[in-house]
């Protein structure tokens, strides 16, 4: 069955980096898009960008330009996303999702709890 | 980028009733070379990830209970749960994909509840 497992929650001080690991199972890693999501508490749901995990192909949100990098491994079908210069306003729960079509989301990780408090 | 605005913002419905919750794009997203409009609907219960219910606004996800289902075309779009049981209570976003290359835009949200 298809799974994306996410790593675990982190706790960052402003001003650092954090790396979210996703790996994919029950299905070809390169076939589909990646998708990065984030929700802060009781908020809604903010697309981050995607990847291509074939190309390495990657776009993102004119919000999160210049601060966030999304790759893979294909050997382990592992996508990542890394966030920098956090600031408290970025504490969230973070999603990769499998996104085929452009954007149609039919498999989500279970979140990465990120904190980010001095 | 496309905005997406849902109503009402939260919601009551006694089981057994039909809830609507509608969802309007700030422009179309009906690709007129195929014909179809880029719109999914998502379920969300607390601690969970969002789960894909609905796309190409009107497409059931497998395993999706056919008591849910999607309508509307170009900027105006429905998601019906034609009667409300008590584990649809969740929140409820509907989220456009036709911008090319991206970005994806999401509603912000609709608490469905039982009245």
């Amino acid at each position: 069955q298809v799974q994306l497992v996410q790593s675990g929650a982190e706790v960052k001080k402003p001003g650092a980096s954090v790396k979210v690991s996703c790996k994919a199972s029950g299905y070809t890693f390169t076939s589909y898009d990646i998708n990065w999501v984030r929700q802060a508490t009781g908020q809604g749901l903010e697309w981050m960008g995607w990847m291509n995990p074939n190309s390495g192909n990657t776009g993102y949100a004119q919000k999160f330009q210049g601060r966030v990098t999304m790759t893979r491994n294909t050997s382990i079908s592992t996508a990542y996303m890394e966030l920098s210069s956090l600031r408290s306003e970025d504490t969230a729960v973070y999603y990769c999702a499998r996104g085929f079509s452009g954007g149609i989301n039919d498999y989500w990780g279970q979140g990465t709890l990120v904190t980010v408090s001095s | 980028d496309i905005v997406m605005t849902q109503s009402p913002d939260s919601l009551a419905v006694s089981l057994g009733e039909r809830a609507t919750i509608n969802c309007k794009s700030s422009q179309s997203v009906l690709y007129s070379s195929n014909n179809k409009n880029y719109l999914a609907w998502y379920q969300q219960k607390p601690g969970q990830p969002p789960k894909l219910l609905i796309y190409w606004a009107s497409t059931r996800e497998s395993g999706v209970p056919d008591r849910f289902s999607g309508s509307g075309s170009g900027t105006d779009f429905t998601l019906t749960i034609s009667s409300l049981q008590a584990e649809d209570v969740a929140v409820y976003y509907c989220q456009q994909y036709y911008s090319t290359p991206r970005p994806i835009t999401f509603g912000q949200g609709t608490r469905l509840e039982i009245k």
